[in-house]
């Protein structure tokens, strides 16, 4: 039972085009979302994070969108650069500082 | 100031062997919490510990035992590896005791054939 879920395994964009990363979530309970960054032989990079009562938290070029009634956020980047290249993983909490993760998106920002 | 420590970054037994994977935080923070990670899976949540001397189940548990000896430290056991076991394992704690984000360390590589 994936609770949170990021359908796309893999993405491709131009440098200085936007990356947008989806994912959804079925738990109605996660009250709070987190991004991160992860490159190869390294831990996961903490990104961005939004609050349930909000539907858009912004970081320079990072931007968070949740859209409580779809179950869903997304995860932009503008410009993308090619120190973006990474595997990106979103994440949910419903409380206890516990974190339920997808499965990952491998983003590739192509000169 | 390292944050959060793992040792070993990598390992490889054999079917039945045990080890003990050991995570060190200087946060001075509470929580701590060990995952795996696999291909197509992302992070599943394997144990975790909310304070010291406390330890609770987390989504893949089977296999793996827990202890936490004191604030900092907090240790994964595997008493008999099996290959499904093979994964690199994170553990991790809170940037701040009062926020959700987790801070994770390197990561051990452990293949197990």
């Amino acid at each position: 039972d994936q609770q949170v879920k990021q359908n796309s395994p893999s993405l491709s964009v131009q440098e200085g085009r936007i990356s947008i990363l989806n994912c959804d979530y079925t738990n109605s309970m996660f009250d709070y979302f987190l991004w991160y960054k992860k490159y190869p032989a390294e831990g996961p990079t903490f990104l961005i994070s939004i609050s349930s009562i909000k539907d858009k938290n912004e970081d320079g070029r990072f931007t968070v969108f949740l859209n409580k009634s779809a179950k869903h956020l997304s995860l932009h980047i503008v410009p993308s650069q090619p120190g973006d290249s990474a595997v990106y993983f979103c994440a949910a909490s419903g409380g206890a500082q516990k974190l339920v993760f997808g499965q990952g998106t491998r983003l590739t920002i192509n000169p | 100031n390292a944050g959060v420590t793992q040792t070993p970054k990598f390992q490889v037994l054999k079917t039945g062997q045990s080890m003990t994977l050991q995570c060190a935080q200087d946060m001075n923070h509470n929580s701590m919490y060990w995952y795996r990670q696999d291909p197509g899976m992302g992070l599943r949540l394997i144990y975790y510990s909310a304070s010291e001397g406390t330890t609770d189940k987390g989504e893949v548990p089977n296999g793996y035992n827990v202890s936490r000896l004191n604030k900092r430290e907090f240790s994964l056991r595997l008493e008999s590896a099996a290959p499904s076991q093979t994964s690199v394992y994170f553990c991790a704690s809170p940037r701040d005791p009062a926020r959700t984000e987790q801070y994770f360390g390197p990561g051990t590589r452990l293949t197990v054939t």
